[in-house]
């Protein structure tokens, strides 16, 4: 059975430290790994995983893949109040649906 | 920037009443998903549904769910006899056609609540 694993489960920073967010996977058929951001409601997409070693990048977010271990990092530099939320991880495999981890809550105190 | 909308955001029902959730997923999307959460728990698949009739479903997705497409724009869950354990949020997603790796967009969310 398709597995995400997502550490740590809560987090509580500080504006401006660094995060690292991080998750395991076991999936058959592996086609990518997502990162979705859910504030109040919608998990906001984030990014999208399929290859190893190549870093997703979008302003002070950045991810990536390592295929070999299973496992991906969500990287958040220079933490703002608004980085607040639960971070999601999904994978698909050889199938239509996502798979997800139960999240990181990341709470940054001003 | 499209967006998938779901409605009604919260929906309140008694067990046993029937309750039918609508997405209007992003509008170039052909691919069409509902997922639910558990309140504390993970998000979870339901069902995916392409060409007008369902190409996967979970083990939760039973006899009592039924899903459908009634134009060019809505997508619709039906829960035809509602539990309490069914009380839950609701999630639409809808992705492009093409390559299965393709991003799933999520919509607001309804939660259900049954009593």
């Amino acid at each position: 059975e398709d597995k995400v694993v997502q550490s740590p489960l809560s987090l509580v920073v500080h504006e401006g430290d660094t995060v690292t967010l991080n998750c395991s996977y076991e999936v058959t058929n592996f086609r990518s790994l997502l990162w979705y951001k859910q504030e109040k409601k919608a998990p906001t997409f984030l990014f999208m995983l399929t290859s190893s070693g190549i870093e997703k990048k979008s302003g002070r977010l950045s991810s990536i893949l390592d295929k070999k271990e299973l496992f991906s990092i969500l990287n958040i530099t220079a933490t703002q109040t608004g980085d607040s939320a639960i971070y999601l991880c999904a994978v698909q495999g050889g199938s239509e649906k996502l798979v997800f981890g139960k999240g990181t809550k990341l709470t940054v105190n001003p | 920037e499209p967006e998938v909308t779901q409605t009604p955001s919260h929906q309140v029902t008694q067990m046993g009443q029937e309750v039918i959730l609508r997405c209007v997923p992003i509008s170039n999307h052909l691919y069409f998903y509902w997922y639910r959460q558990i309140l504390g728990q993970k998000v979870e698949f339901l069902v995916s549904f392409y060409n007008n009739e369902i190409s996967e479903k979970s083990e939760i997705f039973d006899d009592q769910f039924s899903v459908e497409r009634p134009d060019g724009s809505n997508f619709t869950l039906k829960i035809r006899s509602t539990k309490l354990e069914d009380s839950a949020m609701y999630f639409c997603a809808s992705r492009r056609q093409g390559a299965i790796v393709d991003t799933q967009y999520f919509g607001p969310g309804t939660r259900l609540t049954v009593l």
